[in-house]
Order: C-alpha cells, then sequence, then structure tokens
C-alpha cells in the first residue's frame, strides 16, 4: 500500500549545491511526472515520463534534470540549485499517461535554496 | 494557453451546510478534468474524475459536474463535516496533452 514515496520530506540547500528529489512506486505505472508548487501559482508540470526510457519537459523545466531507467523510478535532478527553485516538490503517477486515470501523488519534498 | 480559475479562494461554512465550489477554464478542447483534496502537508488526493463527454460524476457526498462548453465545473459537498475542511483544486487535461492545468485552490473550513 505504499503507492507513491517520495524523499527526502524536507531539505535545506545552499545555492549552487546539486541534489536529487527521488520518487518512486509500486503500481506498475507506466506514466510519472514531477510539479512543483508554489503559493499564489498553483501546481506546474516540471517534466514527466510515459514510461521507461522515455521523457518529455513540461511548462518550467529549465534548472532541473530527470531520467526513467525502470518504470519505479523517477528521479529530479536539480543541477545547480537557485533560491527560486524554493518550492513543494509533488511526484505523480497513473496507469498510462493516456485515457482517464487519476493521478496519485506522493506528500512531496519541501525544499528551501538558501 | 490554458488558465483554471477556481472561486472563492476561501470558505468557511458551518457544520451541515451545503456547498458548491466552483472551477472555470479558458480552452474547452479538454480530454478530462479532476478534482483533489489536498491537507496541509499532505500531497493531493484525486476525488473525482469527469470525462470530457461526461456531465457529472458522483462518490459518496460528493457530485462533480462538467459544463464544457461554457468551461465551468462545480463540486457539490453534500451535509458538510469538520472532516471536510482542506483546500480543494481542480485541474484539466488538454485534449491531445498529458500536463494537468490546475488552479489555485479553494480552502474550505467546515466549522463544527
Amino acid at each position: 500500500n505504499a503507492g507513491v514515496t517520495q524523499t527526502p520530506k524536507f531539505q535545506v540547500l545552499k545555492t549552487g549545491q546539486s541534489m536529487t528529489l527521488q520518487c518512486a512506486q509500486d503500481m506498475n505505472h507506466e506514466y510519472m511526472s514531477w510539479y512543483r508548487q508554489d503559493p499564489g501559482m498553483g501546481l506546474r508540470l516540471i517534466h514527466y515520463s510515459v514510461g521507461a526510457g522515455i521523457t518529455d519537459q513540461g511548462e518550467v523545466p529549465n534548472g532541473y534534470n530527470v531520467s526513467r531507467s525502470t518504470t519505479e523510478d523517477f528521479p529530479l535532478r536539480l543541477l545547480s540549485a537557485a533560491p527560486s527553485q524554493t518550492s513543494v516538490y509533488f511526484c505523480a503517477s497513473s496507469l498510462t499517461g493516456e485515457g482517464n486515470q487519476p493521478q496519485h501523488f506522493g506528500d512531496g519534498t519541501r525544499l528551501s535554496i538558501l | 494557453k490554458q488558465e483554471v480559475t477556481q472561486i472563492p479562494a476561501a470558505l468557511s461554512v458551518p457544520e451541515g451546510e451545503n456547498l458548491v465550489l466552483n472551477c472555470s477554464f479558458t480552452d474547452s478542447a479538454i480530454y478530462n478534468l479532476q478534482w483533489f483534496r489536498q491537507d496541509p502537508g499532505k500531497g493531493l488526493t484525486s476525488l473525482l474524475l469527469i470525462q470530457s463527454s461526461q456531465r457529472e460524476q458522483t462518490s459518496g457526498r460528493l457530485n462533480a459536474s462538467l459544463d464544457k462548453s461554457s468551461g465551468r465545473s462545480t463540486l457539490y459537498i453534500a451535509a458538510s463535516q469538520p472532516g471536510d475542511s482542506a483546500t480543494y483544486l481542480c485541474a484539466v487535461r488538454g485534449a491531445g496533452s498529458y500536463q494537468l492545468t490546475f488552479g489555485k485552490g479553494t480552502k474550505l473550513s467546515v466549522i463544527p
């Protein structure tokens, strides 16, 4: 019953540092995605993947990298952290990217860049 | 570019009241619309998904309607309870797109 698991839950970085936010799902979902949630902005799509080995950019991809080597995992990498990347990051998955399946969300990673 | 608006931004009601949350979107070429619930410090929980060909969906005390031509959806909550207190988010998936476009949410407080 794990669903979508995100680690870490909280992280503080200094400007210029790099880090990887982890996301794993145990539902054999093909589609996975990353969103960021900022006050007054709503959730915005960063990157998404429709299956292992396939990724694409969302609305706000700059400063982030992703890869999808397995169905279960979809890590998000910050290459050189900037204060503008302070946000709450959510990973989501669904059975496929097509069709009418609901999205399942993790509990988020709260990231602060100093 | 699709834009999703939710009104009101916040709503406070006494326990037991029926209430309606509103969502509007600018591009009617959508694949589906979802309503989510978000509790403080938590992720999003999918409540209802309405396909573009459907008019409404129901789950327990929740009923969501969709009028695609006018770009509107409503979430009706019957007999509200304090446990319904949360932020409710509306999201649309555009036709031919994988992306969900979210509204900013309505923060609901149900007062015992």
